[in-house]
């Protein structure tokens, strides 16, 4: 069992569907980070927020749109997606923005289908 | 380039120890080597973590390099239960965890 929790599991949407991923730790961590993850190939990172704030956007199309409501939620909205957007994307926090000596803690993801 | 180099795949026997190796040749001085695996249809999970010195877990042992351009993740007695995807990460001064291609472990019975 993770300490990151991810909802929902699974997620069918069509490319004119608005849905939206959640995300929740109560470990009290500051920093949360969103993951796409492709078949077959590495975690790649997307969003980083630390202390609520967005401080990291890797360049993710505005399609895919982050929000941080309080320090234990993450919610990541998906406004006409793409069926290449097709993924499992992974939720992640750590104790401190920046603190390289503490591990990240993983939620299981949400496989998503954009049908 | 925050990136490793691992081997892609490794096959091993259950109940013997398996050794991964990682290669960091860029590594900077304050940046630390984490190593996370990921199941089959699971999120990764943190495994042990090291600066400069040799570091035990329950999980595994991380032995680095003297030069710190490389280090290997000891898996002690693998099991069917450690067959996964093995992610060496270098995070530090570049600023975010950075996934490389990672090595797929097949545990033989």
């Amino acid at each position: 069992d993770t300490e990151v929790t991810q909802t929902p599991k699974h997620l069918v949407m069509g490319m004119t569907n608005k849905k939206s991923l959640k995300c929740e730790q109560h470990m009290g961590h500051r920093a949360m980070y969103w993951y796409k993850q492709k078949a077959k190939k590495p975690p790649e990172l997307m969003f980083v927020y630390s202390y609520e704030k967005l401080s990291i956007n890797e360049s993710v199309p505005s399609r895919f749109s982050p929000e941080c409501p309080n320090s234990s939620l993450l919610n990541l909205h998906l406004h006409a997606l793409q069926p290449e957007d097709s993924a499992l994307y992974l939720c992640a926090s750590s104790v401190y923005p920046g603190n390289y000596n503490l591990p990240l803690h993983f939620g299981n993801g949400t496989r998503l289908t954009v049908t | 380039d925050a990136k490793t180099t691992q081997p892609n795949s490794m096959e091993s026997n259950e109940e013997e120890p398996v050794h991964l190796p990682c290669n960091h040749s860029t590594i900077s001085g304050t940046d630390y080597i984490h190593w996370y695996r990921q199941l089959p249809s699971q999120g990764p999970e943190y495994v042990i973590h090291g600066l400069t010195s040799n570091v035990n877990n329950r999980m595994a042992s991380l032995a680095i390099a003297e030069d710190r351009k490389s280090s290997t993740l000891i898996l002690h007695r693998a099991t069917l239960r450690d067959a996964a995807v093995y992610y060496c990460i270098r995070w530090g001064s570049q600023g975010n965890l950075i996934f490389g291609k990672g090595t797929k472990l097949s545990v033989k019975p």
